[in-house]
């Protein structure tokens, strides 16, 4: 089963600021099978991107996703109000995916 | 427009069996590529990917958990159902169901169902004597 780390534990950032958010795997995630999450308190979560950088539908161009292999990274170049939430990282290119334990982005 | 929507018991026993229904609408899980996933998350922890089922009802499961889970679906009345053996109160967590769906890459390769692009509202199950 794939491990996926996410680092740091905790982003705090004043709103403007740009935020980089990293997930790392045990081993390579095969064609880039990888995606984001964000989720607020007493929500669902909602998916932002798939495939390591392709943007799901209606996600703001402020969020992008990169890398591959074992390293993936998730950006949010301005921080919005709305954006201050929990992420996580999931892989689907083995038989069985994992979610990351998440980071939390709060406001400095 | 895609919704789904998680019920079931929001209290069940220790050692007691745990079915969870997903009634969707919006697609058909007959139709190629699409699949339904469950996904819970105990409180203020983090998402734990249970099982996903596909249009050709081909599975997956959490390989800690894949002796306990089954998973199944019923496309006449557009459902999945989950069940859970042995219940334990680590159990306890909100349950949630999602869609999945097949997609081409940046590269043009066509890859099978693994993200979820919409949830439901999640189900709030304690296991508890």
């Amino acid at each position: 089963e794939i491990v996926l780390t996410q680092s740091p534990g905790t982003l705090s950032l004043s709103p403007g600021e740009r935020a980089t958010l990293s997930c790392r795997a045990s081993q390579s995630v095969s064609s880039s099978y990888l995606a984001w999450y964000q989720q607020k308190p007493g929500q669902a979560p909602r998916l932002l991107i798939y495939g390591a950088s392709s943007r799901a539908t209606g996600i703001p161009d402020r969020f992008s996703g990169s890398g591959s292999g074992t390293d993936f990274t998730l950006t949010i170049s301005r921080l919005e109000p709305e954006d201050f939430a929990v992420y996580y990282c999931q892989q689907y290119g083995s038989s069985s995916f994992t979610f990351g334990p998440g980071t939390k982005v709060d406001i400095k | 427009q895609i919704t789904l929507k998680e019920s079931g018991p929001t209290l069940v026993k220790p050692t007691q069996t745990l079915t969870l229904t997903c009634t969707f609408s919006g697609f058909s899980l007959s139709t190629s590529g699409v699949g339904v996933g469950w996904i819970r998350q105990p409180p203020g922890k983090a998402l734990e990917w249970l099982a996903l089922i596909y249009w050709n009802d081909d599975k997956r499961y959490s390989p800690s958990l894949k002796s306990r889970l089954t998973i199944t679906k019923d496309t006449s009345k557009n459902q999945v159902v989950l069940t859970m053996t042995n219940m334990d109160p680590v159990d306890t967590a909100t349950y949630y169901c999602a869609h999945s769906r097949s997609y081409y890459d940046s590269s043009g390769y066509y890859q099978l169902p693994g993200f979820f692009d919409y949830w439901g509202q999640g189900t709030l199950v304690t296991v508890s004597s």
